[in-house]
């Protein structure tokens, strides 16, 4: 099984600063690399795929970058919506065998 | 509207058994693949099965293989999940989600199930 480890577990940043997430894949995915938002008390958002693409209705400032093993997720100038937890998702398995990364929790500082 | 209503989440014993239902709109549902997925406080998001749109092929996590079956009838719009021999560790909120190309692009907002005597 693949394994996804997300850092840091937490990070508290103030509004309009950027943050850089890390994903780090136990083996190589290649490409296939997926990245979800989830704010409290809903479900998760789709915000990328295929490392670096952005899913339909994805603000600009989110970008996706990485392949193999070592992903990373971008977000200029912060906005009080992007806080919540952000969950990396591999798929690079067949038959599949999705895994999650544990999320980042980012926190308004 | 794209949407997905999950339903039949419930208070259930271990052992026992439960049937949890996705009802999809505003998109041809016979036109994709669907994943259900949980999760729990502890174990975050976990992937559990996913079926093909026209074909209804299935494939499981290792976790729930032999206990949780996927299925769906796309002359009602409907995924299903139905859950056997349920243990404390089966409790989470379930999800189902649209999956398009092994992401998923769209998620119900989910059924609580709890499993405890």
């Amino acid at each position: 099984e693949i394994v996804l480890t997300q850092s840091p577990t937490t990070l508290s940043v103030s509004p309009g600063e950027r943050v850089t997430l890390s994903c780090r894949a136990s083996q190589s995915v290649s490409g296939d690399l997926a990245w979800y938002h989830q704010k409290p008390g809903q479900s998760p958002r789709l915000l990328i795929y295929g490392a670096s693409t952005r899913a339909t209705g994805v603000p600009t400032r989110f970008s996706g970058s990485g392949s193999g093993t070592e992903f990373a997720l971008t977000i200029n100038t912060l906005q009080s919506d992007d806080f919540g937890v952000y969950y990396c998702q591999q798929y690079n398995n067949w038959p599949p065998m999705y895994t999650f990364g544990q999320g980042t929790n980012l926190k308004i500082k | 509207q794209i949407q997905l209503v999950e339903s039949g989440g419930d208070l259930v014993k271990p052992g026992g058994s439960l049937r949890l239902s996705c009802v999809a709109s505003g998109f041809t549902f016979s036109d994709y693949y669907m994943s259900w997925v949980r999760q729990t406080p502890g174990k975050g998001l976990e992937w559990l099965a996913y079926i093909t749109g026209t074909h209804h092929n299935t494939y499981y996590a290792d976790s729930v293989k032999g206990r949780f079956t996927v299925s769906r009838d796309n002359a009602k719009n409907s995924l299903f999940l139905e859950m056997n021999n349920l243990r404390a560790e089966d409790t989470a909120v379930y999800y189902c989600a649209r999956d398009v190309s092994m992401t998923l692009d769209v998620w119900g907002k989910g059924t609580t199930v709890t499993v405890s005597s």
